[in-house]
């Protein structure tokens, strides 16, 4: 089996911080995704990448960056924190061509 | 692009009654429907899914069925138990190798 493990847990920032979340997974799998979550709603895909040197854009990417530094790892940059994007952060990843994800613990984000 | 809706916000059934979770989605081209399942404090993990090819699938407790011609698919749970209780989100997406949208989830409570 494998694991995947998002740092940190809870991430706490100003309004207008620039904020960095880490994923880390190794399950080496191909793809992974960043997915916000808000209170009571389903995952919206922020950015997905499908190989190591891919980077794709999902519905909610304005705000965002994100980086696929190594097969191993993805990383998500909250441009200038607001408050309405109070919410948790769920990394995943997948096998590419194979449609089973595998999600993270979660990264709690608030904005003061 | 795709719009799943999960019609039950929250479902509360007795232990031992059959639960069941409905969904529609917009995308006539959408051929593949997973189910992931988060339970209180945890992320998501995958429960089961089902292609459009079939319009019947069942692993232990858990059926999926799936009507194309009204875009709509639903998830059966039988002889609920406690550890059923959790957030229940039904996905769409065009094949297995594509991203995939999610529902809003839906909270089933599995009373004693």
């Amino acid at each position: 089996g494998g694991i995947i493990t998002q740092t940190p847990k809870f991430l706490i920032g100003q309004e207008g911080q620039k904020l960095t979340l880490k994923c880390q997974q190794n399950f080496n799998h191909d793809t992974m995704y960043w997915y916000r979550q808000d209170s009571g709603k389903g995952l919206r895909l922020i950015y997905y990448s499908i190989t190591e040197n891919d980077l794709q854009k999902g519905d909610l990417s304005e705000g965002y960056d994100a980086s696929r530094e190594k097969k191993s790892s993805f990383s998500l940059t909250v441009t200038s924190a607001q408050k309405n994007e109070m919410a948790v952060f769920l990394c995943a990843s997948s096998i590419r061509g194979h449609a089973e994800q595998f999600f993270g613990p979660g990264t709690r984000l608030t904005v003061l | 692009g795709e719009k799943v809706e999960q019609h039950e916000s929250t479902l509360s059934v007795r232990e031992g009654d059959s639960a069941v979770i409905n969904c529609t989605y917009t995308d006539t081209a959408s051929s593949y429907f997973p189910w992931y399942k988060q339970e209180a404090g945890k992320s998501l993990h995958f429960v089961i899914d089902i292609r459009s090819n079939v319009d019947r699938k069942q692993s232990q407790r858990l059926t999926v069925l799936l009507d194309k011609k009204a875009k709509r698919f639903s998830l059966h749970i039988t002889a609920t138990q406690p550890e059923d209780s959790a957030i229940y989100f039904c996905a769409a997406s065009r094949n297995s190798n594509n991203r995939i949208f999610f529902g809003d989830g839906t909270q089933l409570v599995v009373k004693p």
